[in-house]
Formats: structure tokens, sequence, C-alpha cells
């Protein structure tokens, strides 16, 4: 298998703009994670789904921030409007928890956000 | 809210010596993992400790679970400069990851 792939790996845009990320898991996975890392606040975790349906999306910062799951082998995290603070480097996770299963959680490569 | 505190958050050591990473969580859970990064790299699965009393080893770490005192430690034999990384732990089912432990291993 590939591993989760997540695209752009860098991004570079201007305040304001939308920004979009795309994360495709592991075939056969049932949840998949949205984390950012920044330095001061290290690794936050933004939004889960399970079987494509988001089950804890507390994290997500503000309304700027949206997250979908339209089929099992695709998602994106959404930024409408960008802003400087929100520069980071983006990961997405999935795994496959069940009886019987660690549900260990495989990352992907990261979107490193920089926005001016 | 699950709360992960790791300590040290900085550890400098060297080459040949043994320490141990410590990990605490606040809430009761049957399931840890511990995660290492690399320098702009991706997060890469290390242990799962699934149980009470739980142990776990690969090279020159070696990893344990006391979930009655909500502990995890990551220990280290004779520490190499390879294992200079950061190292998280994570608890539950949703991942709560812990601050991470920067290691830097000094010839």
């Amino acid at each position: 298998d590939a591993g989760v792939i997540q695209s752009p790996r860098h991004e570079v845009t201007e305040m304001g703009q939308e920004v979009t990320l795309r994360c495709k898991p592991i075939s056969g996975h049932d949840y998949l994670f949205w984390y950012r890392q920044t330095m001061m606040r290290g690794l936050e975790l933004l939004i889960y789904f399970n079987n494509n349906v988001p089950i804890d999306d507390s994290g997500m910062p503000e309304d700027r921030f949206s997250a979908k799951m339209p089929n099992a082998s695709f998602s994106t995290l959404k930024i409408q409007p960008s802003e400087p603070r929100d520069s980071a480097v983006y990961f997405c996770a999935s795994s496959f928890i069940s009886k019987g299963n660690t549900g260990e959680l495989f990352f992907g490569e990261g979107s490193r956000l920089t926005v001016l | 809210e699950l709360k992960v505190e790791q300590n040290p958050l900085f550890l400098s050591m060297q080459e040949g010596k043994n320490y141990t990473i410590y990990c605490n969580y606040s809430t009761t859970s049957d399931r840890l993992y511990w995660y290492r990064q690399d320098p702009g790299k991706s997060l890469e699965s290390l242990f799962v400790l699934l149980s009470n009393g739980a142990v776990k080893q690969e090279g020159r770490l070696m990893a344990s679970l006391d979930t009655k005192a909500r502990l995890s430690t990551l220990h280290i034999t004779a520490a190499v400069h390879d294992l200079s990384a950061t190292y998280f732990c994570a608890v539950g089912i949703r991942l709560t990851f812990g601050e991470g432990t920067q290691l830097t291993v000094n010839p």
C-alpha cells in the first residue's frame, strides 16, 4: 500500500486566499484524522471521521476551517480565508479500529502551509 | 478532557548512556502509542501498548504501560546518535498527543 497520501506537500499563499489540503487514506481504514503541528502549540487534533462521518470537530479553530470526507478514499481540509497564524504543517492520518486491532495511526507526509 | 504530559521535554545525552522518557495521562485509557518524528518529517509509529503491564522492545528502545498509574515509559539503552529525534506518546482512541520529548544524542 502507498500509505496516506497528502497534497500539496508545500503551499505558500497570501492572506485572504482559500487553501484546500487533500488526503487519501490507506485503503480499508475506517478512521481519518486531521492534525496541525506548530512549534508553539505542538500537535493538535482538528477533526476526525469514522466511516466518512465527522465524529469530533471540537479542535477546528474557527469557522474559517472546514473538513469533508465525501467518500472512504478522500478528504479535504479547507481554510477560507487564510491568515498568517494558520501557517503550520497539517497532517492527515488514518487507522483501522476494531476489536483485536491496534488502532495504530499512520501519518501522511504532511502539508506545509505558509500564509504571507 | 484528557491531558497527556511528557517529561523531560528536552533531553541531551551521551552515546552509550541509558535514560527514560515518561508519559503521564489524566484519564483512564486502554491504549497508548509511541511515535518518533525526525526534523521536517512525518511521524513514525514505534510501539502500540494495549494492556496494563504491556512491554514492547525494538532495538535500544523499550516501552511499557502501567494503566493503574496512568504512566508509560520509553527506556533508551546505550543510546546512539541515530536515536536523535522527537518522541511523542499518544493516548486513547482519538490519539491525544503529549508535547513531545526532543532527544539529542551526542557522540
